[in-house]
């Protein structure tokens, strides 16, 4: 097993503020992923990067996979109330069969 | 709606009971992921089916099995239920057999063990 941890595990800010999520592990991943879970529903895939240094954007979400492939951060500019979720990153399996996920960090954003 | 199907959506029952789960993967997806998600554990992978094979293995209980059918669905067994398997159990499907085009997850199926 491949293990990734995310923090903060929790983290409830004001709407309007900037946030950081990180992933991280001593494994390096094929690639990883960004999912959003919202309660009572099923994870969301969010983003994709494969290449180490790799930065997308998806409007306030900027994604970066570390340059050794073994670490991602989520920074989110403006928080909005609708960002409120779990936040979860996934990394391929040295198979590449399945991917693994993170411990996971708990967003609230407070209107 | 994902386009993958779980049913039930919650289910309640007595410890030693056994229960099946169902899922329909989105359609033209071949492959089937099975995680359980507790809140001390996180989500764990469970198994995967690619076109009716088991493919890979993660932490299942050996009271617990698995199997995707000619139609792609697929159906995870729990049997002699203990309070300690109460959690989500979500379905996820993909095109690609490792998932690179990404996972698409059911709203999973509350299982409650009393």
């Amino acid at each position: 097993t491949q293990l990734l941890e995310q923090s903060p595990q929790f983290l409830s800010i004001q709407e309007g503020e900037n946030l950081t999520v990180y992933c991280n592990s001593s494994s390096v991943f094929s690639s990883l992923q960004w999912y959003r879970q919202e309660p009572g529903e099923g994870p969301v895939l969010l983003v994709t990067v494969v290449t180490g240094g790799e930065v997308k954007k998806l409007k306030r979400l900027t994604f970066q996979f570390g340059d050794a492939r073994k670490d991602s951060s989520l920074h989110i500019t403006a928080a909005q109330p609708g960002d409120t979720g779990l936040y979860l990153c996934a990394g391929a399996s040295n198979t590449g069969n399945q991917f693994y996920f993170g411990t996971g960090t708990s967003l609230t954003v407070i209107p | 709606d994902s386009g993958v199907t779980q049913t039930p959506k919650h289910l309640i029952t007595a410890t030693g009971q056994r229960v099946t789960l169902r899922c329909s993967p989105r359609s033209g997806d071949l492959s089937v992921y099975w995680y359980q998600q507790s809140l001390d554990q996180g989500l764990q992978f469970l198994i995967q089916y690619y076109n009716g094979e088991e493919r890979a293995k993660g932490n299942i209980l050996e009271r617990f099995s698995a199997q995707q059918f000619p139609d792609l669905h697929s159906e995870l067994n729990l049997s002699s239920l203990e309070l300690g398997d109460s959690a989500l159990y979500f379905c996820a499907s993909s095109v690609l057999l490792g998932g690179a085009d990404g996972y698409t997850f059911g709203s999973g199926t509350r299982l409650t063990v009393v």
